[in-house]
């Protein structure tokens, strides 16, 4: 079955500097991902809809300047939090999708990641 | 917009007993797609069931059935015969069939199952 690969699944960093987080589709091309917010206890919210080779689309509330989404190709894409923030400590989780988007057609998601900031 | 209810914060089950975990949702499409995830606390997200908004019958995958009562807004999860791996979070989700598998999710449900 189709597996993505989302990495690193935990990071810690200092106020300030900034985070990237891959997700990569391992045997099937993403034509669009979606990436996830989760804070403890709560559910999941979109952040934004990664198309490859195109901009981002970003949704409302979400700071497209400091949650940078980079689709360079059909198998990767990359979330960089910059200049991060002890409120930006949350799991992000990617998802992607193949092909035609047919209503049965499931989503596949990483395992996430857990980003601290100290 | 969409938006999916789930109203049981944390649910207890005793092992080999069924539960069902309520789903409702609220969406002015006319086709759309209902999926439920299990999260466990590792955090990745499990697919589990799909329902199609015009599939005539009620969606079942193994010990996973949803019940689709569709002029409620309705689809509540089914576990049969609880196991102690099903101990986890449970997210129902909605996606319109035109928003390119794009979910809204639920506030989630934590299962716990009782030895």
């Amino acid at each position: 079955g189709a597996v993505v690969s989302q990495h690193p699944s935990r990071v810690i960093c200092k106020s300030g500097t900034s985070v990237k987080i891959e997700c990569r589709s391992l045997d099937f091309q993403a034509t669009t991902m979606f990436w996830y917010r989760q804070f403890p206890k709560q559910s999941l919210m979109l952040m934004a809809t990664s198309n490859e080779g195109s901009k981002a689309t970003y949704e409302q509330g979400v700071e497209k300047d400091k949650f940078l989404i980079n689709h360079a190709s059909l198998t990767l894409s990359t979330l960089t939090v910059t200049s991060a923030h002890p409120e930006d400590s949350s799991f992000y989780i990617c998802s992607a999708r193949t092909g035609v988007p047919t209503g049965a057609n499931v989503l596949t998601f990483g395992a996430g990641s857990r980003l601290t900031v100290l | 917009a969409q938006k999916i209810t789930q109203t049981q914060p944390g649910m207890f089950v005793q092992e080999k007993e069924a539960v069902t975990l309520d789903c409702t949702y609220d969406t002015s499409d006319p086709s759309y797609g209902l999926f439920w995830y299990k999260q466990p606390s590792s955090g990745e997200m499990i697919f589990l069931i799909y329902q199609g908004s015009y599939d005539q019958q009620n969606a079942t995958e193994g010990r996973y059935s949803l019940n689709f009562q569709k002029a409620r807004k309705s689809a509540n999860l089914v576990i049969s015969a609880s196991q102690l791996g099903d101990s986890a979070m449970y997210f129902c989700a909605i996606s319109p069939h035109n928003a390119g598998n794009m979910l809204t999710f639920g506030g989630g449900t934590r299962l716990m199952v009782k030895p």
